[in-house]
């Protein structure tokens, strides 16, 4: 059984740096083809995909929050971390780490999700 | 950047069929994959690669496509039901993820 939890300040003050970590477990990030993503929804809006790492270090980031993103791996803890520099109030969100599943053919989606995260951002 | 059009909500009477319509330029390149959100909590996969539907989901949510519109239908609605639903996929080279803009169902 795949899980995975989100971890991470719930505060954080405009222009800081946001650190989340996501713990999970029931697969490995050493396995050829797993990889995992975070996605963030602000309240009562849609879900807006940030970004995906691969099981060879491989990363991908939505063009339009790039240059703001880092995502990392420790795969001896099971963890996926991303971090947001230069926060905003905009950036306020539920912000969820999710288990990519692919096919054969190459084809990907999210399955499970964590829980999700709220963090706020206000001075 | 890429976009994924839904309608922002459907309402539908209790034994009803739901169809909400996912719309995007890349749907006739990539699959499409639909979710089930409830409040305060996580999204669900519902369907994945357009029709497929994972172990456990209801026989009632089938999904469907065509050109450049994906369906999701929820036939027989019950008030377990009513939930945000969004659909996913790719941009047309397969390298970015895109969720839509979310459909509410109201039952």
């Amino acid at each position: 059984q795949i899980t995975l939890r989100e971890s991470g300040p719930t505060l954080v003050k405009p222009t800081q740096t946001l650190t989340l970590t996501c713990s999970f477990s029931g697969f490995s990030l050493t396995t050829s083809g797993v990889a995992v993503g975070w996605i963030r929804q602000p309240p009562g809006e849609a879900l807006e995909w940030l970004a995906l790492i691969y099981w060879d270090d491989d990363t991908r980031y939505s063009p339009s929050l790039k240059s703001r993103l880092t995502i990392t791996k420790d795969t001896s803890k099971n963890q996926v971390v991303l971090t947001m520099t230069n926060m905003d109030p905009v950036d306020t969100a539920t912000y969820f780490c999710a288990h990519r599943r692919n096919d054969s053919g190459g084809y990907s989606w999210f399955d499970p999700w964590g829980q999700g995260t709220l963090v706020t951002v206000s001075s | 950047s890429y976009e994924l059009t839904q309608p922002p909500s459907v309402s539908v009477s209790p034994g009803q069929t739901a169809r909400i319509t996912c719309s995007g330029d890349a749907l006739p390149k990539q699959f499409a994959y639909w979710y089930q959100q409830k409040p305060g909590q996580a999204p669900v996969l519902l369907i994945y690669k357009d029709i497929e539907r994972p172990s456990g989901i209801p026989e009632r949510f089938s999904g469907s496509s065509s050109g450049t519109t994906v369906t999701l239908t929820i036939s027989g609605v019950q008030a377990e039901d009513e939930a945000d639903y969004y659909c996913q996929s790719a941009d047309s080279s397969g390298t970015y993820y895109v969720f839509g803009t979310g459909t509410k169902v109201s039952v």
